[in-house]
């Protein structure tokens, strides 16, 4: 157990709709990334918070989007879905931001289905 | 851009037997890290290993073991003594020390015979 959690686990929903994906990350952890991993495309890194602000982005689509909270939890907002969103939605977290001995722990996971 | 090559789509070891799982990536930079996760069938990615490139000492834990090549931008994971558990997908991830984007390469998926 890596203390990074993530709900809900599975997530089945319909082409054009919008859901939320949530974590919490480690006690003490500041950071929060968001990554798709895909059959397709593999594991691909979305996009990073870090106490707040948005750190870092990545191959993230202009229908989604995250944010962090004061409680530093972080969740991701997948609309208009397609049925080439379906995947495993990973959220890691870290101590710091870019920081040399800084390590990303990885949650268990959303399994998002778009039918 | 940085990029993360396996080769192997799949190896296979027997138990209690070694096996080395291949990574090369291509990087412009002197100063990044470099991981091992494993993705058991639970889905969980688990943090095996990390090696900072600067640091010239390969990096162990436990029966996990790294062969890191600088010049040759080559990365390969050894482990020894398999067991059953260890069976998963292996990913090595490439991360800059400029930025927080971890690449990924795509996978290696490791089975233990008994």
């Amino acid at each position: 157990d890596s203390g990074v959690t993530q709900t809900p686990k599975h997530l089945i929903t319909a082409t054009g709709q919008r859901v939320t994906l949530r974590c919490s990350p480690r006690s003490g952890d500041l950071s929060v990334y968001w990554y798709q991993q895909s059959l397709d495309q593999g594991l691909q890194f979305l996009i990073q918070y870090y106490n707040g602000e948005e750190r870092a982005k990545g191959n993230i689509l202009e229908r989604f989007s995250a944010q962090q909270f004061p409680d530093l939890h972080s969740e991701l907002n997948l609309s208009s879905l397609e049925l080439g969103d379906s995947a495993l939605y990973f959220c890691a977290s870290s101590v710091e931001s870019g920081h040399p001995t800084d390590t990303q722990y990885f949650g268990p996971g959303t399994r998002l289905t778009v039918l | 851009a940085q990029t993360v090559t396996q080769s192997q789509p799949e190896m296979s070891v027997q138990e209690a037997e070694t096996v080395t799982l291949s990574c090369t990536y291509d990087t412009s930079e002197s100063d990044y890290y470099l991981f091992w996760y494993k993705q058991p069938p639970s889905r969980q990615m688990i943090l095996v290993i990390r090696q900072e490139a600067y640091k010239q000492q390969n990096a162990t834990e436990n029966r996990f073991s790294v062969n890191f090549q600088k010049a040759a931008k080559s990365f390969s994971l050894k482990i020894s003594d398999s067991q059953l558990g260890d069976a998963a997908m292996y990913f090595c991830a490439y991360r800059s020390s400029n930025n927080n984007d971890m690449r990924f390469g795509a996978g290696t998926r490791l089975t233990v015979k008994p």
